[in-house]
């Protein structure tokens, strides 16, 4: 079965550290895309990063970059230098290139702490 | 603000009512997505257009019906409304399907009774 797996429901970090939130999936598809979004408390949803099962170097976006391991099947957000905007939900979701679904992952609250 | 309108914001209905909800993608995208985010199931994608046909389905009940409109607009009408209904049901664009970003709008807040 299709599944996304986020298993750190909150994560507290100090301010200026890096942060990691796990993600990992299951499927037998070969062609997928993987994503992590963000949700603040004023409950907008912010695209951060993108990986495509193919691409072989890890996205990186900015102090946001995602620790792809394909044979693991997970697909890690690293936040470096975190801030205390950073404080939020965080999602990862795949899409599977065949029928364009998309399932997501159950989050992770991060707080980073002054 | 990411150029997704959503209306209304919050909606209070009873249980077994209709509602409807609209979303105007950002300008030029011809991609909608709607997901319906409650506490007990998270966040579920419900169903996509792409210009003005419908490409994906998700978890998306019978009771809910979605279209997307010439003017690339896209409505999701919830009817026979029940109280696990309740939820923020988000509308995203991107330019075309697949593509690696999606935009999200600012969410309907919906509360059955």
């Amino acid at each position: 079965a299709q599944k996304i797996t986020q298993t750190q429901p909150g994560m507290f970090v100090q301010e200026k550290e890096a942060v990691t939130l796990d993600c990992t999936y299951d499927t037998s598809d070969q062609s997928y895309g993987l994503f992590w979004y963000k949700q603040p408390s004023s409950g907008e949803m912010i695209f951060l990063i993108y990986q495509g099962s193919y691409d072989e170097q890890n996205a990186t976006e900015g102090r946001y970059s995602l620790n792809f391991q394909k044979a693991r099947k997970s697909a890690n957000l690293v936040i470096s230098a975190s801030q205390l905007g950073d404080s939020a939900m965080y999602f990862c979701a795949m899409r599977f290139l065949g029928d364009d679904k998309i399932i997501f992952g159950k989050g992770t609250r991060l707080h980073i702490l002054p | 603000d990411s150029g997704v309108t959503q209306t209304p914001k919050h909606l209070i209905t009873a249980t077994g009512q209709r509602v409807t909800l609209r979303c105007s993608p950002r300008s030029g995208d011809l991609s909608v997505y709607w997901y319906q985010q409650s506490l007990d199931q998270g966040l579920q994608f419900l169903i996509q257009y792409y210009n003005g046909e419908e490409r994906a389905k998700g978890n998306i009940l019978e009771r809910f019906s979605a279209q997307q409109f010439p003017d690339l607009h896209s409505e999701l009408n919830l009817s026979s409304l029940e109280l696990g209904d309740s939820a923020l049901y988000f509308c995203a664009s991107s330019e075309a399907p697949r593509q690696s970003e999606q935009y999200f709008g600012p969410g309907t807040r919906l509360t059955v009774t």
